[in-house]
């Protein structure tokens, strides 16, 4: 199976900052690399696929790059509404796994 | 508008079964592989079976490779998972997700979830 490694597991910023989440895959995954945020008693939200298509009806201060193993997902002038948690999502061969997870919270 | 609705989550005893629908609208059904995905309590995801647009082909984690039957029925536009021999690990909420590209198998994108079911094993 692919092990996929979020950095930092919890991250706390102010609204305005600039952030940046990593993502590692144990072996190359070309860009076969989705990025979900969740909130609270919901459901995901598809933010990025293909490691850098922003989904439709994302904000444009959402991106994403990388490929291979290492990917990041960066958030520019965060938005309240942007405090949730963050999974990337390997779908380059099943088992689908995804990282552990990155809580961003406010500062 | 794009809908998933889970049903049939619930309490049920370690070794018991349950049957999960997710009832679809809003989309050409049957052109979209779809798939499971669960969260245990306060734990991350985890993926746990897909199956094609047609039904014929599915995959599924090992760790309900077994136990667990996902299935669909595109007459009625609803999704199923039969869970078997249940055990105190598979307690979580259940998503159903649709895959964003119509006619992919493989490699899925999932643009649309529901709201979830909990399925809480416990004696």
């Amino acid at each position: 199976d692919i092990q996929m490694t979020q950095s930092p597991s919890s991250l706390s910023a102010s609204v305005g900052d600039r952030v940046t989440i990593t993502c590692r895959a144990s072996q190359t995954i070309s860009s076969y690399l989705n990025w979900y945020q969740q909130k609270p008693g919901k459901a995901p939200k598809l933010l990025i696929y293909t490691a850098s298509s922003l989904q439709n009806g994302v904000p444009s201060r959402f991106s994403g790059s990388g490929s291979g193993t290492d990917f990041t997902l960066t958030i520019t002038s965060l938005q309240p509404e942007d405090f949730a948690t963050y999974y990337c999502q390997q779908n380059y061969n099943t088992p689908y796994t995804f990282g552990q997870g990155t809580k961003l919270e406010i500062k | 508008e794009v809908q998933l609705l889970e049903s049939g989550g619930g309490l049920v005893q370690p070794g018991g079964s349950l049957r999960l629908s997710c009832a679809a609208s809003g989309f050409t059904f049957s052109s979209y592989a779809m798939s499971w995905v669960r969260q245990a309590p306060g734990k991350g995801l985890e993926w746990v079976s897909a199956i094609s647009g047609s039904g014929g082909s599915t995959y599924y984690a090992d760790s309900v490779k077994g136990r667990f039957t996902v299935s669909r029925d595109n007459s009625k536009n609803t999704l199923y998972l039969q869970m078997n021999s249940l055990r105190a690990e598979d307690t979580a909420v259940y998503y159903c997700a649709k895959d964003l590209i119509a006619g992919l198998w493989g490699s899925p994108r999932w643009g649309y979830w529901g709201q979830g079911t909990l399925v809480t094993v416990s004696s």
